[in-house]
């Protein structure tokens, strides 16, 4: 049973656009979310994230919505450079317990010049 | 600089032998986490460790293996129980609950590809 769901494998977009990444949950007890960027053969880094009270959080180039009602968040990054070609996963904390972390299939995303 | 060290990066096993992955980390950092990669399947988590000498089971747990003797480390053993034990390792730390920003965040290290011939 997938709980966190990005049901788009790849993405492409051309440089200096925006690029939209999309993540839906299932389940309501989540309070966290984070976007996670990995390169190949490397670990994912932590990029961005939000708390379930907020419905927006902005950091440079990068926002995350969330819209709780629909169990959706999406990352969007503007403007689109060559060094974001990465994989993305979104990742769900439970409210309560061992602050395990769910996480998304992966989106892999390519910056095309 | 603080961080998480996986070691070996590469690992050949054969079937049927026990193999062990290595995570240390300095960063002080209470919790930690061993995930599996596996392609269109994101990463699903094995064991994690809250505290020294203590570990709970993640979502597949079955045919893994793990110890918390130290704070610093949380090595990881594949046994021959694994069915399908080919997979990108990953090892991740947290800090405690009560720590201030960042207390959400899981550092990972660089990983282990571990195949099975």
């Amino acid at each position: 049973d997938q709980q966190v769901k990005q049901n788009s494998p790849s993405l492409s977009v051309q440089e200096g656009r925006i690029s939209i990444l999309n993540c839906d949950y299932t389940n309501s007890m989540f309070d966290y979310f984070l976007w996670y960027k990995k390169y190949p053969a490397e670990g994912p880094t932590f990029l961005i994230s939000i708390s379930s009270i907020k419905d927006k959080n902005e950091d440079g180039r990068f926002t995350v919505f969330l819209n709780k009602s629909a169990k959706h968040l999406s990352l969007h990054i503007v403007p689109s450079q060559p060094g974001d070609s990465a994989v993305y996963f979104c990742a769900a904390r439970y409210v309560q317990g061992a602050q395990k972390l769910v996480f998304g299939q992966g989106t892999r995303l390519t910056i095309n010049p | 600089d603080g961080g998480i060290t996986q070691s070996p990066k590469y690992l050949f096993r054969k079937e049927g032998q026990n193999v062990t992955l290595s995570c240390e980390q300095n960063l002080n950092h209470d919790a930690m986490y061993w995930y599996r990669q596996d392609p269109g399947q994101g990463l699903r988590l094995i064991y994690y460790s809250q505290i020294v000498n203590d570990f709970q089971k993640g979502d597949i747990a079955e045919g893994y293996s793990v110890s918390r003797e130290k704070k610093e480390s949380f090595p990881l053993t594949v046994t021959s129980a694994q069915k399908n034990p080919t997979a990108f390792y990953l090892c991740a730390s947290r800090a405690a609950r009560r720590s201030l920003s960042g207390a959400n965040v899981l550092t990972f290290g660089a990983g282990s590809r571990l195949t099975v011939l």
